[in-house]
């Protein structure tokens, strides 16, 4: 049941360059979705976040672009910065009646910035 | 900056022992969950709390995990018999409305 996809494992840029870090969805009842950046021993930590009724939020160099008609969304990180280097997971929430704020999260991509 | 924050950080046990991990939500906070991830898979839901009782809860969180918030404080993942594949991350999430969780550090469960 992989209702949140995040098919590229791995994406390696150079330090200053753009990093697009994509992440698919299923599921039409979605309707909020974040990303979190994860370090080694560490837990997740919140990124930034979008409701489906923007295409896009901006955060300092973070931003979250949603195509819902494609149930797509991506990351931009820009400019790139070593310390940027983590696993990122995107995740989804169906924020319904009933809705207990479970997230469904992605498989995580590796994100190495190289200086 | 609060934080949400678990005990034990590493935990190794025997196959068929109770384990319980705790953790202590950010104060205000009124909605919890346990979150796991197997190494190298990605991070799962077992459980959400509020309101002293359970919300909902994945096909992963059978009879043998239980959750409480006995004291008001602590909020706790019980696993009554642990199996090897119970070897894995587990993550107390809680936020004060739904939308963004805020995540501890994680316990490492080893099931040997």
């Amino acid at each position: 049941d992989q209702q949140v996809k995040q098919n590229s494992p791995s994406l390696s840029v150079q330090e200053g360059r753009i990093s697009i870090l994509n992440c698919d969805y299923t599921n039409s009842m979605f309707d909020y979705f974040l990303w979190y950046k994860k370090y080694p021993a560490e837990g997740p930590t919140f990124l930034i976040s979008i409701s489906s009724i923007k295409d896009k939020n901006e955060d300092g160099r973070f931003t979250v672009f949603l195509n819902k008609s494609a149930k797509h969304l991506s990351l931009h990180i820009v400019p790139s910065q070593p310390g940027d280097s983590a696993v990122y997971f995107c995740a989804a929430s169906a924020t319904v009646a009933g809705n207990t704020g479970k997230l469904i999260f992605g498989q995580g991509t590796t994100l190495q910035v190289k200086p | 900056e609060p934080e949400v924050t678990q005990t034990p950080s590493h935990q190794v046990t025997q196959m068929g022992q109770e384990v319980i991990l705790r953790c202590v939500p950010i104060s205000n906070h009124l909605y919890f969950y346990w979150y796991r991830q197997i190494l190298g898979q990605k991070v799962e839901f077992l459980v959400s709390f509020y309101n002293n009782e359970i919300s909902e809860k994945s096909e992963i969180f059978d009879d043998q995990f239980s959750v409480e918030r006995p004291d008001g404080s602590n909020f706790t993942l019980k696993i009554r018999s642990t199996k090897l594949e119970d070897s894995a991350m587990y993550f107390c999430a809680t936020n004060r409305f739904l939308g963004e969780l805020f995540f501890g550090e994680g316990s490492r469960l080893t099931v040997l």
